[in-house]
């Protein structure tokens, strides 16, 4: 079966600081891979989504950027971090499928940056 | 501009009645919807998905009902558990997103009351 993996669960940073967020998927071969972000009382908006190594979608521009260095890794990066970055992060994977394209997320990392 | 919209923040329901979640869609794209539920500090659960060939799809206590002409889709459950208590999220994806991207109405509260 498949498993996703983020972390850390909670993190809090100075504004200003770098930022690394790791997700990982266990299970399956060559997934489409996604960021998401959840602000305080709002839906999810993505951000990123790749369809292979090396390809990286990006939805809006922003302070943060994504790398696939990996078939099952997908990296969450900002060099300096706002206070506008805080909320809670979400990584997810699907594999198309005809029509469908249930997507299947991580247990999210929580950011607050101060 | 929001593609998908969930009118409703917040929905109470007794135990054992029926709960019914709406969510409005306005990108003729889209023809796959999905929905997830969500507790708090958790990633979302896929819950059930219908593609825009279908007008309902049941699955156990869930069904999903899509009326293509009004866009407009919705969630019943029944009979509503306390359990069910949680933020439900209404996706779409199509065409124009190489049915790759999801895009998330801002979610639904729903508190079954025991």
């Amino acid at each position: 079966s498949q498993t996703i993996h983020q972390w850390p669960a909670t993190l809090v940073q100075p504004v200003g600081s770098p930022l690394s967020l790791e997700c990982t998927v266990e299970g399956t071969s060559n997934p489409n891979l996604y960021w998401y972000r959840q602000a305080a009382g709002r839906g999810l908006q993505l951000l990123f989504y790749s369809v292979g190594i090396g390809q990286i979608s990006s939805e809006v521009p922003q302070n943060l950027s994504a790398s696939r260095p990996q078939d099952r890794q997908f990296i969450l990066s900002s060099k300096k971090l706002l206070l506008s970055d805080s909320g809670f992060y979400l990584c997810a994977w699907s594999v198309l499928q005809g029509l469908g394209n249930e997507q299947f997320f991580g247990p999210g990392t929580r950011l607050t940056v101060l | 501009d929001q593609q998908v919209k969930q009118n409703s923040p917040s929905l109470s329901v007794q135990e054992g009645r029926i709960s019914i979640l709406n969510c409005d869609y306005t990108n003729s794209m889209f023809d796959y919807f999905l929905w997830y539920k969500k507790y708090p500090a958790e990633g979302p659960t896929f819950l059930i998905s219908i593609s825009s060939i279908k007008d309902k799809n049941e699955d156990g206590r869930f069904t999903v009902f899509l009326n293509k002409s009004a866009k407009h889709l919705s969630l019943h459950i029944v009979p509503s558990q306390p359990g069910d208590s949680a933020v439900y999220f209404c996706a779409a994806s199509g065409l124009d997103t190489g049915r790759r991207a999801l895009t998330f109405g801002s979610g639904t509260r729903l508190q079954v009351q025991p």
